[in-house]
């Protein structure tokens, strides 16, 4: 079965410090992968998503950068955080329409 | 722009209390609508996709339908252990093989003995 693995869980950083989330999926190849952030009070906002090696397309013009360098691996980077970086971060992949989340990340920008 | 509108944005139940949640939705041409549970701190769970207005999925104590400016969530005699906040998402169609669901702010549910 397909499995989804985000860390870390929680992070705290400094505004202007660089930022590295990874997520890595199990079970399946050349899956179609995504990072959303869920903000309070806000829906789920698609950031990113790929659908194969190198392949990364933005949805939202922002402080914030996402690679993947393997089939299964998917990356969010900042290079200076902002405190409005600060949210749930969740990595997702798909299977005919459906996402699969993690766990989430949750970052707070101080 | 596609919009999501869930409602109401916080509901209390009794256990047994039945009750809906709402999601009204505009977008060009659905793909898709979906509903996912989401518990504190963790990520969506997925529990159904209704495809065209009149289809209706069950799991459980939920039942989800599809009209075509809303969807429902019905809960039927609810549990404890059935609060969560869900979440209500579309899909349009012509998104290729990328799943870009817009999502709504869902909708708080607390379920008391």
């Amino acid at each position: 079965s397909q499995t989804i693995h985000q860390w870390p869980a929680t992070l705290v950083q400094p505004v202007g410090s660089p930022l590295s989330l990874e997520c890595t999926v199990e079970g399946t190849s050349n899956p179609n992968l995504y990072w959303y952030r869920q903000a309070a009070g806000r829906g789920l906002q698609l950031l990113f998503y790929s659908v194969g090696i190198g392949q990364i397309s933005s949805e939202v013009p922002q402080n914030l950068s996402a690679s993947r360098p393997q089939d299964r691996q998917f990356i969010l980077s900042s290079k200076k955080l902002l405190l409005s970086d600060s949210g749930f971060y969740l990595c997702a992949w798909s299977l005919r329409e459906k996402l699969f989340f993690g766990s989430g990340t949750q970052l707070s920008v101080l | 722009e596609d919009q999501v509108t869930q409602s109401p944005e916080a509901l209390r139940l009794q256990e047994g209390e039945s009750s809906s949640l709402n999601c009204s939705y505009t977008v060009s041409g659905l793909r898709g609508l979906f509903w996912y549970r989401q518990d504190p701190g963790k990520g969506p769970e997925f529990l159904f996709t209704l495809y065209s207005a009149g289809e209706e999925k069950e799991k459980e104590r939920l039942k989800a339908t599809l009209t075509k400016k809303e969807s429902f969530l019905h809960i039927t005699a609810p549990k404890p252990e059935d609060s969560a906040t869900y979440l209500c998402a579309v899909q349009e169609g012509n998104t290729g093989t990328a799943s870009k669901l817009t999502f709504g702010t869902g909708t708080r549910l607390q379920v008391t003995l």
